[in-house]
């Protein structure tokens, strides 16, 4: 069954902790994306890559990292720096005709 | 910069009604433009993509058109059910900034029983 997997669900992070996003898929994309999603707002681009071991900041990166170790996985990590983390990110591919596909999105609150 | 809008930000409407949702973008160099649906704590749903050559698209009860020049694009919904309640996004993907799609904030939708 072919798409994209984010876990967890739901996270919760304590002040001043580091917390890792996963991103799978097993479409056979070369670009991946992770967007955040604050309450009526449009998508914020974090981070994109368009091949293994290399990648691109995006609007709002800062607080954030990532990797591109394997095709099929593009993880973002949430560190400490990133003031205000509580939102909905989704992590998406896009195929060579341009169209986009998205996870399932992961809810991350600070406790 | 591109802005993307959508209007109106909420719909509501009686089951079987035709409906129709707006977006605008300010900047007509786009090389498509998609059209999504999100249910509440989904991730997104790809409904219909236009390329920028194209002037409409149609999937099932479904119509999207383009009109570049304008900056707007139309989503038009046939014979509307309650399970065509959702948040209906659009995303342009400028020319000169390829993998920077913009999507605008979203229409959420109530399709009344």
């Amino acid at each position: 069954d072919g798409g994209i997997t984010q876990s967890p669900k739901y996270l919760f992070r304590k002040e001043g902790q580091n917390v890792t996003l996963s991103c799978e898929q097993n479409l056979n994309h070369d670009a991946m994306y992770w967007y955040r999603q604050d309450p009526g707002q449009g998508l914020r681009l974090i981070y994109y890559s368009q091949i293994v071991n290399d990648f691109q900041k995006g609007d709002i990166a800062e607080g954030y990292s990532v990797s591109r170790e394997k095709k099929e996985s593009f993880p973002l990590t949430v560190t400490s720096a990133q003031k205000n983390p509580t939102a909905f990110y989704l992590c998406a591919t896009r195929d060579r005709y341009t169209e986009a596909f998205f996870g399932q999105g992961t809810r991350l609150t600070v406790v | 910069k591109q802005e993307v809008t959508q209007i109106p930000a909420a719909l509501s409407v009686p089951e079987g009604e035709n409906l129709v949702l707006n977006c605008s973008f300010t900047d007509s160099a786009i090389y498509n433009l998609q059209w999504f649906r999100q249910d509440p704590g989904k991730g997104l749903t790809s409904l219909l993509l236009i390329q920028s050559s194209q002037r409409e698209q149609t999937s099932g009860r479904l119509n999207a058109s383009l009109d570049k020049s304008s900056g707007r694009s139309t989503l038009y919904i046939a014979a509307s059910q309650p399970g065509d309640s959702a948040t209906y996004l659009c995303a342009v993907r400028p020319e000169h900034s390829y993998d920077k799609v913009i999507f605008g904030p979203g229409t959420s939708l109530s399709v009344i029983p």
